[in-house]
């Protein structure tokens, strides 16, 4: 089946650096993407989101880019923090309807080092 | 913004026993909730998405019979494991959705981490 996958399970960076987190999909009808952090033992939160139409799309400290030709999602962050440490998901949604079901990627690591 | 509550949080249980946990949304009605299935180190799986007043849909493999989902309110939405074995040990969380926007945001609760012994 399709399903959306990360390049790198694991990332250290130093604080103050900047971070980016790959995620490759297969499902070329998805049309949105999302990202979310997940801290340990703790539900995933929304960080940003972009659509099929948009390649670039900024937040604060942070930046989705969406390559559609080779179907590749990033998640840059800027200025990386202690608190940005924890497990970050891609996730996309296809068109299915109504209902918002998400496939989520297989999740990247982040160590910030000190 | 909006907020998903999960409960209860932890919860360890006897193997052959069921449990409940809940999953309501807090500020606003949510015609439709999902629950996903965490194991460690592992990415969310979806198992099933609960709709107010009706059936749930279960993801393929996925035993609807031993994962009993109620979604008898628009707040609130719970998951039986019936009968419950230690390989049912996991982290489940629900999300729910506020909207009809094909983007809208999902809110995710806090997860419940269930141990069965």
């Amino acid at each position: 089946g399709e399903s959306v996958g990360l390049h790198l399970p694991t990332l250290s960076v130093q604080e103050g650096d900047n971070s980016i987190i790959n995620c490759a999909y297969s499902n070329s009808a998805s049309d949105y993407f999302i990202w979310y952090k997940q801290e340990s033992g703790k539900g995933p939160q929304f960080i940003i989101d972009i659509r099929s139409n948009m390649d670039k799309r900024q937040g604060q400290r942070v930046t989705v880019l969406l390559n559609k030709t080779v179907k590749h999602l990033s998640l840059q962050i800027a200025a990386t923090q202690p608190g940005d440490s924890a497990v970050y998901f891609c996730a996309e949604k296809g068109f299915s309807g109504s209902a918002r079901q998400l496939t989520f990627g297989s999740g990247t690591q982040l160590t910030v080092l000190p | 913004g909006a907020v998903v509550s999960q409960h209860p949080s932890r919860v360890i249980c006897k193997s052959g026993t069921s449990v409940k946990i809940e999953c309501r949304s807090l500020d606003f009605q949510a015609t439709t909730m999902f629950w996903y299935r965490q194991f460690p180190k592992q990415s969310l799986m979806l198992m099933a998405t609960s709709n107010e007043g009706s059936k749930a849909t279960y993801e393929q493999g996925v035993e609807k019979d031993k994962f009993l989902i109620n979604h008898a309110s628009l707040t609130l939405s719970t998951l039986t494991v019936t009968s419950a074995h230690p390989e049912d040990s996991s982290f489940y969380i629900c999300s729910a959705s506020a909207g009809a926007s094909y983007t809208g945001e999902l809110f995710f609760g806090e997860g419940s981490r269930l141990t069965v012994l």
